[in-house]
């Protein structure tokens, strides 16, 4: 499977954005880049995916480089909710579930 | 609303008493799944379903199994559970018929085994 590497922590004030970078070199042509997070003491909540296109929705954009080895989710106004363990995954969609790595852990400052 | 349930939430049992975890989804979900997650290992996946009387191995599927016995629920059975079985619990489906490919997961399950 595709690895991604994401940092372990990443801080950030309240109202500012967020820009979340996640390096995937060995992503293969068929891997959507999905991303998840997952909040305190709750499952994994989807936030968005893409293949190729940068890509925008209610939570947040994310933004794919053209040789799509990375990838970065933008949170364009944080806030003391968004504090969470981000995890950025490849999938292809097949029968395999979502691999989550260790994902980077955004701390939120008010 | 659109939602995965579990039940229970948390539980505490002792070694060796069978147990199950129910998921059910409201979303007519062909596919299904679940997951544990472990400090320092992440999430991983126990067991999937393509569809109804279709599962199939996950990554760590030992001391499990599953049923789908219909489309809205896949219950988790641990026939002899153990300590190294104490674990959060997810179970998720997703529409695979869909493009945009976005799984639900649960709230989790908390499970402690004595």
């Amino acid at each position: 499977d595709a690895k991604t590497t994401q940092p372990n922590s990443m801080e950030s004030n309240e109202e500012e954005p967020v820009h979340l970078p996640c390096n995937h070199s060995t992503i293969s042509g068929t891997d959507y880049i999905h991303w998840y997070r997952q909040l305190p003491s709750q499952g994994p909540e989807y936030v968005i995916h893409g293949l190729t296109s940068n890509v925008n929705n209610r939570m947040a954009s994310l933004a794919i480089a053209e040789d799509r080895k990375s990838s970065t989710l933008i949170l364009h106004r944080a806030t003391l909710r968004d504090a969470a363990v981000y995890y950025c995954i490849l999938w292809g969609g097949g029968a395999d579930g979502l691999t989550f790595g260790k994902g980077t852990h955004l701390i939120i400052q008010p | 609303e659109a939602q995965v349930t579990q039940n229970p939430r948390y539980l505490i049992t002792v070694t060796g008493k069978k147990l199950t975890v129910t998921c059910s989804q409201n979303m007519n979900h062909e596919y299904m799944s679940w997951y544990r997650q472990d400090p320092g290992l992440g999430l991983r996946q126990i067991y999937y379903s393509m569809n109804v009387e279709v599962t199939d191995k996950g990554d760590v599927p030992e001391g499990y199994k599953v049923s789908r016995k219909e489309k809205r629920n896949f219950p988790l059975i641990l026939e002899s559970p153990s300590p190294n079985q104490t674990s959060l619990y997810f179970c998720a489906s997703i529409n695979r018929g869909s493009s945009y490919n976005e799984q639900f997961f649960g709230p989790g399950t908390r499970l402690t085994v004595l």
